[in-house]
């Protein structure tokens, strides 16, 4: 299995401060037809988790544009420009490159 | 596409957790994704288990640390699946989550409410 690991796994926010959450994966998630299969995660108080980022660095459907992901490789990287109250909750991030698809062991952002 | 989850929230230890997840908008017969449960805790964070999928005959792939306990089943005549987890412990005290896979974009578009079961005596 692909081993994924975050930093750092808690992360206490100021609003309107940025934010940045690392991932990292013992294998390349470099797919043969040139897509990296790293999902970036959110899960919200009593909520179903959602997602934010496809392939590294593609927001989903209705995210904010304070959220991008980046990286390649086995390093990718998750930032949010100016954090807002509503944007706590546990990040994960997850390879799709193989079965099983695996998590990161998640990172909590809180308010300061 | 909607998934709704439904089955008991407490188990006891030994015995078997069931639970089922009813598709909305899609059906379970599709072979453009696949169907899946999670579960998630605060000690083992999020982590799937497993899924069931059709491409021209029914599949399924179970997480190892799962694989002697669990059977993941297609109901093509309610549009649903369901999740039985057999001889459960402690560990086994999660929110569960079914939701669907796409095979193409390779992640999890569509989420279940979530479900919690206490595994007690």
């Amino acid at each position: 299995d692909i081993l994924m690991t975050q930093s750092p796994l808690s992360l206490p926010v100021t609003p309107g401060e940025p934010a940045s959450i690392s991932c990292r994966s013992s294998q390349s998630l470099l797919h043969s037809n040139g897509h990296y299969y790293l999902d970036w995660y959110l899960l919200k108080p009593g909520q179903s988790p959602q997602i934010l980022i496809y392939s590294g660095s593609n927001r989903a459907s209705g995210v904010p544009d304070r959220f991008s992901g980046s990286g390649s490789g086995t390093d990718f990287t998750l930032k949010i420009s100016r954090v807002e109250a509503e944007d706590v909750g546990i990040y994960y991030c997850m390879q799709g490159l193989r079965t099983p698809p695996t998590f990161g062991p998640g990172t909590t952002v809180d308010i300061k | 596409v909607q998934l709704q989850q439904s089955g008991p929230g407490l188990v006891k230890p030994s015995q078997t957790l069931s639970l089922t997840c009813a598709i909305s908008g899609d059906s379970v017969s599709t072979n453009t994704f696949s169907w899946n449960w999670l579960r998630q805790s605060p000690s083992r964070g999020l982590e799937w288990l497993g899924r069931t999928y059709y491409m021209s005959q029914w599949y399924n792939d179970y997480e190892v640390s799962v694989k002697s306990r669990i059977t993941i089943n297609p109901d093509t005549s309610q549009n649903q699946f369901s999740l039985h987890l057999n001889s459960v412990t402690l560990e086994d005290t999660a929110v569960y989550y079914c939701a669907r896979w796409d095979h193409e974009a390779h992640l999890f578009d569509t989420w279940g409410q979530g479900t919690l079961v206490t595994v007690s005596s």
